[in-house]
């Protein structure tokens, strides 16, 4: 099946600092989203984007879809950026499921 | 507007029970996905319904079923728990197929088996 990787698996920066956070994956896909996963366990909706680059406050993404890989920078971070960042996507052909990555762990102290 | 409301938000359940967890989605949405997710890992697909016909199941036993009402809300059923079950379990809705539109995600619902 495929493959979704993230990288690195966890960050920790300093408050005001900027992160890029990468996903790479294994064959083409449909669809693609980022989602924050906060402490409490909550799973929020950043992107959806299959190609191109979205902005949205202090935070972007860019999608290479032939490349395969996706990138979400996330600028001047504050505390309340801290979850789990994950990655998912839904393979060409594939039954609607969004494949998840690990994830990436993100520490911002203040 | 109301998000993805789940219910119960904690439950506990002995070995060999079973367990109905319920989905409302976002009002206008078609589309109700479940996923597992256990501590430590991403998300795990285990079904997606649109238009209240099944479109996706995931790796998951028999024991897993669910279903989609005329309002749009959702049912998943787990029968003969398993202490492995134990997860949260995460209700997601869009407004169309899921390669066309994003996913919304509830608080979901913690399981505990013992």
């Amino acid at each position: 099946g495929i493959q979704v990787e993230q990288s690195p698996p966890d960050l920790i920066l300093q408050e005001g600092a900027n992160s890029t956070l990468r996903c790479n994956f294994s064959d083409s896909v449909n669809n693609l989203q980022w989602f924050h996963q906060n402490p409490w366990g909550q799973l929020i909706n950043l992107f959806y984007i299959p190609s191109g680059t979205k902005q949205n406050g202090r935070l972007s993404a860019t999608t290479v879809a032939t490349e395969r890989y996706s990138l979400l920078y996330i600028s001047s971070s504050q505390t309340t950026d801290s979850g789990v960042y994950f990655c998912a996507v839904e393979l060409v052909g594939g039954s609607e499921k969004l494949v998840f990555g690990k994830g990436t762990k993100l520490t911002v102290n203040p | 507007d109301a998000g993805v409301t789940q219910s119960p938000t904690h439950l506990i359940k002995t070995r060999g029970q079973h367990v109905t967890l319920r989905c409302s989605p976002i009002s206008g949405h078609k589309s109700v996905s479940w996923y597992q997710q256990v501590l430590g890992q991403g998300p795990q697909f285990i079904f997606q319904y649109y238009e209240k016909e099944e479109r996706g199941r995931g790796n998951f036993p028999d024991r897993f079923s669910a279903r989609q009402f005329p309002n749009y809300s959702s049912e998943l059923n787990v029968n003969a728990l398993l202490l492995g079950d134990s997860a949260l379990y995460l209700c997601a809705s869009s407004w169309g197929r899921s390669r066309n539109s994003p996913l919304h995600f509830g608080n979901g619902t913690r399981l505990t088996v013992t």
